[in-house]
């Protein structure tokens, strides 16, 4: 297994430029999230989706947009970047199970600078 | 509203002793917390979690506490070893709407010295 994993590792962008990180996940689990994490802080949740076709704003949703058309596959979509927006996404799945475990599994990130 | 809380940014520890990490929450619906270690350039990796049922619950070197009352929980190490030197995230979470969220901590930056 692959994990999650991310893509791109690194992107710059001008301000207004628009792009889309992809995240994918090949362990069958519903659940996707999708983080920011700013520098000295905590990791702040943008979107969720609990299953393909579902997803739910989380914490910090403006500026992002996410959609859900499989299980595996959950790209976060920056429409007009702005310098706000500079941060590392980190993309997590977890199995939704009630009786199985609760963590979640991340990828190794994305660094985003917009200038 | 930070609803959970990492009051030490870092923490410098010698090998082989013990190491604790703190964590502080406010929201009394939370019923399960977990820790998760960041070493630079990678995503955070599951370590240990308790479920609010609990008061402890240990793996191998790692035991994390849970203070239901004081809305407290501690990670400890023991021994500290250099490799455990890394970010350290506290995360609460709990149903809302449905579904399990979480909330993170700000982290502590753990450095065990050889």
């Amino acid at each position: 297994n692959a994990g999650v994993t991310q893509t791109p590792k690194f992107r710059i962008l001008k301000i207004g430029q628009s792009m889309t990180l992809q995240c994918t996940q090949d362990m069958n689990h519903n659940y996707m999230y999708w983080y920011r994490q700013d520098p000295g802080m905590g990791l702040k949740l943008i979107y969720y989706s609990v299953g393909a076709g579902i997803t739910d704003k989380g914490e910090v949703p403006n500026g992002y947009n996410v959609s859900r058309s499989t299980t595996e596959d959950f790209p976060l979509r920056l429409e007009l970047a702005a310098p706000s927006q500079t941060s590392v996404y980190f993309c997590a799945s977890r199995d939704p199970s009630p009786a199985g475990r609760y963590e979640q599994y991340f990828g190794p990130g994305t660094r985003l600078t917009v200038t | 509203d930070q609803q959970v809380k990492q009051n030490s940014p870092s923490l410098s520890v010698q090998e082989g002793r013990i190491s604790i990490l703190n964590c502080d929450y406010t929201n009394s619906m939370f019923d399960y917390f977990l820790w998760y270690k960041k070493y630079p350039a990678e995503g955070p990796t599951f370590l240990i979690s308790i479920s609010s049922i609990k008061d402890k619950n240990e793996d191998g070197r790692f035991t994390v506490f849970l203070n239901k009352s004081a809305k407290h929980l501690s990670l400890h190490i023991v021994p500290s070893q250099p490799g455990d030197s890394a970010v350290y995230f506290c995360a609460a979470s709990g149903i809302t709407s449905g579904t399990y969220k979480y909330i993170f901590g700000t982290g502590t930056r753990l450095k065990v010295l050889a």
